[in-house]
């Protein structure tokens, strides 16, 4: 069972590079989301979607962009890498509005 | 606002030793409420959930926890520490959103770090 895949696992960016982490899920779940782990912060809401074609801001959405065109993925998109953007993130899914949550390995990304 | 306060950002324990660490949660209908835990490097796995009834949870690994609502609490609990368990813990609440429901969000606590001493 494949369940959440990021990909890439570890990426380093220039400032000012855009790129896309990518998110797969093949649990056919309706929900999926994005957040960023930094030291001493926990994990952050980035954005979300609650099925394709609609996605919402979570908390910290700002440099970020998603789309959801499939139920299976949630690319989130960086437009212009910042060194405040240097953190882990991981993607997430949920099959019911109301249930746990299954994460990804996370994506470890640094930008100089 | 929903928030989840852990006020224990490391806790050192000896193995064999109990543990408990604590969660406190501010939110104004019954909460949906997780322990995952993250070893270092790796994603996180989930320990236990709370919904509704039973307000002792069993999780995996020989964790348990406790919904207390009066104390707005959902502290983490297992009898003996194994060195395994050394890792980081977060506590989260299912976020209530726009569209009803969690929608599988979730808010964390800043979690607490669990050292465990041979």
């Amino acid at each position: 069972n494949a369940g959440v895949t990021q990909t890439p696992k570890f990426q380093v960016l220039k400032t000012g590079q855009s790129m896309t982490l990518q998110c797969a899920q093949d649990m056919n779940h309706e929900y999926m989301s994005w957040y960023r782990q930094d030291p001493g912060m926990g994990l952050r809401l980035i954005h979300y979607s609650v099925g394709a074609g609609i996605t919402d801001q979570g908390e910290v959405p700002n440099g970020y962009n998603v789309s959801r065109s499939t139920t299976e993925d949630f690319p989130l998109r960086l437009l212009s890498a910042a060194p405040s953007q240097t953190s882990v993130y991981f993607c997430a899914s949920a099959g019911d509005s109301n249930t746990e949550a299954f994460f990804g390995q996370g994506t470890r990304l640094t930008v100089v | 606002a929903q928030s989840v306060t852990q006020p224990d950002i490391h806790i050192t324990v000896s193995e064999g030793a109990s543990l408990e660490l604590r969660c406190n949660y501010s939110y104004g209908a019954t909460p949906y409420l997780f322990w995952y835990v993250q070893s270092p490097g790796q994603g996180l796995q989930l320990l236990l959930k709370y919904f509704s009834g039973d307000t002792l949870v069993q999780g995996i690994k020989g964790f348990e926890a406790e919904f207390k609502r009066s104390q707005s609490s959902f502290n983490l609990r297992k009898p003996s520490v194994h060195w395994s368990d050394a890792a980081e813990y977060f506590c989260a609440v299912g976020a209530w959103g726009w569209y009803g429901g969690s929608q599988g969000n979730l808010i964390f606590g800043k979690g607490t770090k669990l050292s465990v001493k041979p």
